[in-house]
């Protein structure tokens, strides 16, 4: 299985903040890289796919980088409705595997 | 508007079964693969399994493989999973969620509210 580890699993910032998240694969996943942000008690939301395409909708505040084994997501500068559990999730072998989540809090 | 409505979930013994459900609308439910996602209380994400767009191949992570079974019915716009052999460590909210890519390698772009599963005796 391809182990995706996250850092930092606990991120303390504040608004207007540059932050980023980092995923390490145990293998190389090319590209097949997603982001989700999700909030409590609400389902996941894509923010990025194919490690660096920001999905519909989704703040240009976002942007994802890497391929291979090392990947980041970037927050630009946080707002306040960002605060919320961040997870990578590899799509390119079986089983798809997510991180295990990074927390950003005030 | 694309909508995923997960229900069947509640409490369950262990060793018991239970089948979710997942009601969907606002997009053509029969050319995306599908996907079961679940996450136990205060816990991450795990991919459960996948369902192409005929029915015709599955796959699953190993702690469900044998106990867990997906599928559809594309003319009723609903996808399904039914979980025997029920164990505590099943216990999650159990989210259905719809590939965004046409392939069983992609990311979820639109996902339901999920449904609670709770085995304990």
């Amino acid at each position: 299985d391809t182990q995706l580890t996250q850092s930092p699993s606990f991120l303390s910032a504040s608004v207007g903040d540059r932050v980023t998240i980092t995923c390490r694969a145990s293998q190389d996943i090319r590209t097949y890289l997603a982001w989700y942000q999700q909030k409590p008690g609400k389902a996941p939301n894509l923010l990025i796919y194919g490690a660096s395409t920001l999905q519909s909708g989704v703040p240009s505040r976002f942007s994802g980088s890497g391929s291979g084994t090392e990947f980041s997501l970037t927050i630009s500068s946080l707002q306040p409705e960002d605060f919320a559990t961040y997870f990578c999730q590899q799509f390119g072998s079986y089983p798809l595997t997510f991180g295990g989540g990074t927390k950003v809090e005030i | 508007e694309v909508h995923l409505v997960e229900s069947g979930g509640g409490l369950v013994q262990p060793g018991g079964s239970l089948r979710l459900s997942c009601a969907t609308s606002g997009f053509t439910f029969s050319d995306f693969w599908m996907t079961w996602v679940r996450q136990a209380p205060g816990q991450g994400l795990e991919w459960v399994a996948n369902i192409n767009q005929d029915g015709s191949d599955t796959y699953y992570v190993d702690s469900v493989k044998g106990r867990f079974t997906i599928s559809r019915d594309n003319a009723k716009n609903s996808l399904y999973l039914q979980l025997n052999s029920l164990r505590v460590d099943d216990t999650a909210v159990y989210y259905c969620a719809r590939d965004r890519g046409g392939s069983g390698w992609s990311d979820h772009d639109h996902w339901g509210q999920g449904t609670l599963l709770t085995v304990s005796s």
